[in-house]
């Protein structure tokens, strides 16, 4: 089967550092996705990872493990709009299957 | 470019009635996809297909069905719609299955 862990919920201060964390059990594993999506919204897609190590896209940066089946998002200087869903999303051969999501709430 | 176009938005259904949700994306993409998203839940793969007349099951297939006769359609029958596939329904598609997904804006449909 398949399984991905992540928070249900983060609270943050705005201009802070916050850390998502996904752990994952899959049968087949290809890489790690972050999604953002907005209440209302259609996820987007935020960053990739293939290979062990950090990815940095401006603010995000996100961190592959494959040993320990673990990845993090994390974001910096965070801002109000950054107020949104978060989802680790496994790439397990052909499928891209969705962990339950991490509400994140900035407040000023 | 429209990107991904999912219609409709929004569809009120009775049980027993069957309806197909429309997917078009303009991108030239061989992946695509559909996923249901349940209050408060992640997504959760219906089917996905890899290529024109390729496709195949997902996490929750039963009582839909897909075809993929062109690149860039991929409809979602509901062939008896039951309370329980009340959701909220997301088309995406991807030059491939490693590659970002660009979402479609979503069909809000319930099933009463």
């Amino acid at each position: 089967g398949q399984s991905l862990e992540q928070p249900s919920e983060v609270t943050a201060v705005e201009g802070a550092i916050v850390q998502i964390n996904c752990t994952y059990q899959t049968s087949g594993f290809y890489g790690l996705s972050w999604y953002q999506q907005h209440d209302g919204g259609a996820p987007t897609f935020l960053s990739y990872n293939a290979l062990d190590g950090l990815e940095e896209t401006g603010r995000f940066s996100s961190f592959l493990s494959r040993s320990d089946s673990y990845g993090y998002l994390l974001l910096q200087e965070l801002q109000m709009k950054d107020s949104a869903s978060y989802f680790c999303v496994v790439d397990s051969s052909y499928k891209l299957i969705f962990g339950s999501g991490t509400r994140l709430l900035v407040r000023p | 470019n429209a990107g991904v176009t999912q219609t409709p938005k929004f569809q009120v259904l009775k049980t027993g009635q069957s309806m197909t949700l429309q997917c078009a994306q303009d991108m030239n993409h061989e992946y695509m996809s559909w996923y249901r998203q349940d209050p408060g839940m992640g997504l959760r793969l219906i089917h996905y297909s890899v290529g024109a007349g390729i496709t195949d099951q997902g996490e929750v297939p039963n009582g839909y069905n897909v075809s993929r006769s062109t690149t860039e359609d991929f409809p979602l029958r509901l062939l008896s719609a039951a309370p329980s596939q009340t959701s909220v329904y997301f088309c995406a598609s991807s030059y491939s299955q490693s590659e970002k997904l660009f979402f479609g804006s979503g069909t809000q449909l319930s099933v009463l």
